[in-house]
């Protein structure tokens, strides 16, 4: 049983739609984490909050709007999207980023797919 | 940048032994790690190497050449349950983010 709760577990939306991912974590973490998992390819991180202060945009498109209104919990408000959007979102956490972050813990992911 | 190579797929038999192979070119080097992910459910950590040598944990172990740029999983006595896919990270020592390889798809036949 994982640490990092993920919901919904699976999201299909069109083109137009406007839906959020929910991402909780009960471990006491500080870090919080989105990655876009494609088949296929490495993990790509998209966003890191440390203490509820966001730290890293890794050049997402705006079509992706992270919210994290404390440690324990993290969304990722989705909006117009491409169907080149279409993959497992990861979140993760972790003690804390940067020089004392320890291992992180996944969550089962976000199955999104857009038509 | 970091560039992370692992082969795609590998096929053993339950009882054996593979050895999945992890090579790194990064412009720093703080420690690589080995995840595991079943299909449909979270990547779990498996290892953490920072010193060169061996690190055993029961079936598994991972090794690490860090004047190579290489690491290995090694999984022993294989069972179903080892199909999986394991990915394989290196953290930098600028910003600690992990990079991860493609990841290696492991089938276990019986």
């Amino acid at each position: 049983e994982t640490g990092v709760t993920q919901t919904p577990r699976h999201l299909v939306m069109g083109m137009t739609n406007k839906k959020s991912l929910k991402c909780e974590q009960h471990l006491g973490h500080n870090a919080m984490y989105w990655y876009k998992q494609s088949a296929k390819k490495p993990l790509e991180l998209m966003f890191v909050y440390n203490f509820k202060e966001q730290t890293e945009n890794n050049s997402v498109p705006s079509r992706f709007s992270p919210e994290c209104p404390n440690s324990s919990h993290l969304f990722l408000h989705l909006h117009t999207l491409q169907p080149e959007d279409s993959a497992l979102y990861l979140c993760a956490s972790s003690q804390q980023a940067g020089p004392g972050a320890n291992v992180l813990t996944f969550g089962a992911g976000s199955r999104l797919t857009v038509l | 940048g970091q560039n992370i190579d692992q082969p795609t797929e590998m096929t053993a038999t339950e009882g054996a032994i593979v050895q999945i192979n992890c090579t790194y070119q990064t412009s720093g080097f703080n420690g690589l790690f080995w995840y595991q992910q079943h299909a449909g459910e979270a990547p779990t950590f498996l290892s953490y190497n920072v010193l060169d040598g061996l690190e055993e944990k029961g079936r598994f172990s991972s090794f690490l050449s860090r004047s190579k740029g290489y690491s290995y999983l090694l999984l022993k006595e294989l069972q179903m349950k080892d199909s999986a896919s394991y990915l394989c990270a290196v953290r930098d020592p600028n910003d600690y983010k992990l990079s991860f390889g493609a990841g290696t798809t492991v089938t276990v036949r019986a």
